[in-house]
């Protein structure tokens, strides 16, 4: 079965440091990749999809960066840390299909990382 | 671009009665799909239901069942005999149909509580 595994599930950063989050899938190849921010109180907004290594498409205009290394790994990166970057960051994971239709492979997501600005 | 809209922030209801939340959505598409997802306060994200735009019947999951409007582009989720266990935050989302990524677009979220 697929599993996929977020870390760490708490971050306490100091403004201006920098930033790593980790997402691996297991027991799949050629996921597409996503990560998610979530706001209090709000919605999921997209920031980072990815439908192969090395692909990044970024969703909006933002102080983070994503990379995909390896095939099931997602990074989230930031170089210096913004107080608005504060929020909880999901990834999930998706089924990519030959036929380009992905409404049958629904998003599986990771149990979050929440990351806190001080 | 699609959007999509829930308008009650916040809900309650009996344990073992019903309750209707409400989503619309904005969009040019004919092709796309429409989702629930559940966010209990564990915070993991789970999928509820799935409604092809392409049918007609609406979809059912036991207790979960939508009301799906196209032509009013809503997708309300009734939940039949709530449960404790059904206190969460509920999204809805959309996706575009054929050549699309799989990207999810979300509602503001609802957040119910069930009480006893």
């Amino acid at each position: 079965s697929q599993t996929i595994h977020q870390w760490p599930a708490t971050l306490v950063q100091p403004v201006g440091s920098p930033l790593s989050l980790e997402c691996t899938v297991e027991g799949t190849s050629n996921p597409n990749l996503y990560w998610y921010r979530q706001a209090a109180g709000r919605g999921l907004q997209l920031l980072f999809y990815s439908v192969g290594i090395g692909q990044i498409s970024s969703e909006v205009p933002q102080n983070l960066s994503a990379s995909r290394p390896q095939d099931r790994q997602f990074i989230l990166s930031s170089k210096k840390l913004l107080l608005s970057d504060s929020g909880f960051y999901l990834c999930a994971w998706s089924v990519s299909t030959l036929m380009g239709t992905y409404g049958n492979q629904p998003q599986h997501f990771g149990d979050g990382t929440r990351l806190s600005i001080l | 671009a699609q959007t999509v809209t829930q308008s009650q922030p916040e809900m309650s209801v009996q344990e073992a009665e019903t309750v209707t939340l409400s989503c619309t959505y904005d969009t040019s598409e004919s092709n796309y799909y429409l989702f629930w997802y559940k966010q209990p306060p564990s915070r993991q994200m789970i999928l509820v239901i799935r409604q092809e735009a392409y049918k007609q019947q609406n979809a059912t999951e036991n207790r979960f069942s939508v009301n799906f409007q196209k032509a009013a582009k809503s997708f309300s989720l009734k939940i039949s005999d709530s449960q404790l266990g059904d206190t969460a935050m509920y999204f809805c989302a959309f996706m575009k149909g054929r050549g699309n990524t799989g990207k999810l677009i979300f509602g503001q979220g609802t957040t119910l509580q069930v009480k006893p």
